[in-house]
């Protein structure tokens, strides 16, 4: 069964700085894997998709990478603003098991004035 | 468009009833999927399918059933509700994940 681990679970910064999200993740035959915010009582946003043949996406501040090899993604948050507070998720859709995401537990962000 | 649609957002519950969690999608998108949030779990698929007609098993299955009679919907129905079922329960669409999934904005279950 695929884990996915999200590191660290809470993040706090002050508003400015460039920060990172990490995902791991221990099966490598993944076929998509998707960066989601949720807000406080929210549904789920999406963010970013990688495909697995593709190694970084980018959507405005957002970059995220993925390298298969080690089993890791991480989400690239530059220039960070309050709006930014969240919880970050990242979901792994396996191979050989379509339709079915693996999610992490997230990291909640909070970015200080 | 409304995207993934689910109803109701709030729910309580007496243990042992049963009720339906409705789903309803007006992308045509092949993959619907209902999950669960619980507090320092993440969320878990409970099932899926991948078409009209078409249902599977999740990670978390027992204590629920679905059905896919057409293309926009998939209820999720709660046989009989325990209280290791309170959590916040999600569904989800896709075509084909080449866009990722669609997430509605969940209902917030509580048995008591």
């Amino acid at each position: 069964k695929q884990e996915v681990t999200q590191i660290p679970a809470a993040l706090s910064v002050p508003e400015g700085e460039n920060l990172v999200l990490n995902c791991s993740f221990t099966d490598s035959a993944i076929y998509n894997l998707q960066w989601f915010r949720q807000d406080p009582g929210k549904g789920l946003t999406s963010l970013l998709l990688i495909q697995s043949s593709q190694r970084e996406q980018t959507s405005g501040r957002l970059n995220a990478s993925l390298d298969k090899s080690s089993g890791r993604s991480t989400l690239y948050i530059a220039a960070s603003q309050p709006g930014d507070s969240a919880t970050y998720l990242c979901a792994v859709e396996g191979r050989h098991n379509f339709n079915k995401f693996y999610f992490g537990s997230g990291t909640k962000l909070n970015v200080k004035p | 468009n409304a995207g993934v649609t689910q109803t109701p957002k709030f729910q309580v519950l007496k243990t042992g009833q049963s009720m339906t969690l409705q789903c309803a999608q007006d992308m045509n998108h092949e993959y619907m999927s209902w999950y669960r949030q619980d507090p320092g779990m993440g969320l878990r698929l409970i099932h899926y399918s991948v078409g009209a007609g078409i249902t599977d098993q999740g990670e978390v299955p027992n204590g629920y059933n679905v059905s896919r009679s057409t293309t926009e919907d998939f209820p999720l129905r709660l046989l009989s509700a325990a209280p290791s079922q309170t959590s916040v329960y999600f569904c989800a669409s896709s075509n084909r994940g080449d866009y990722g999934y669609t997430f509605g904005s969940g209902t917030r279950l509580t048995v008591v």
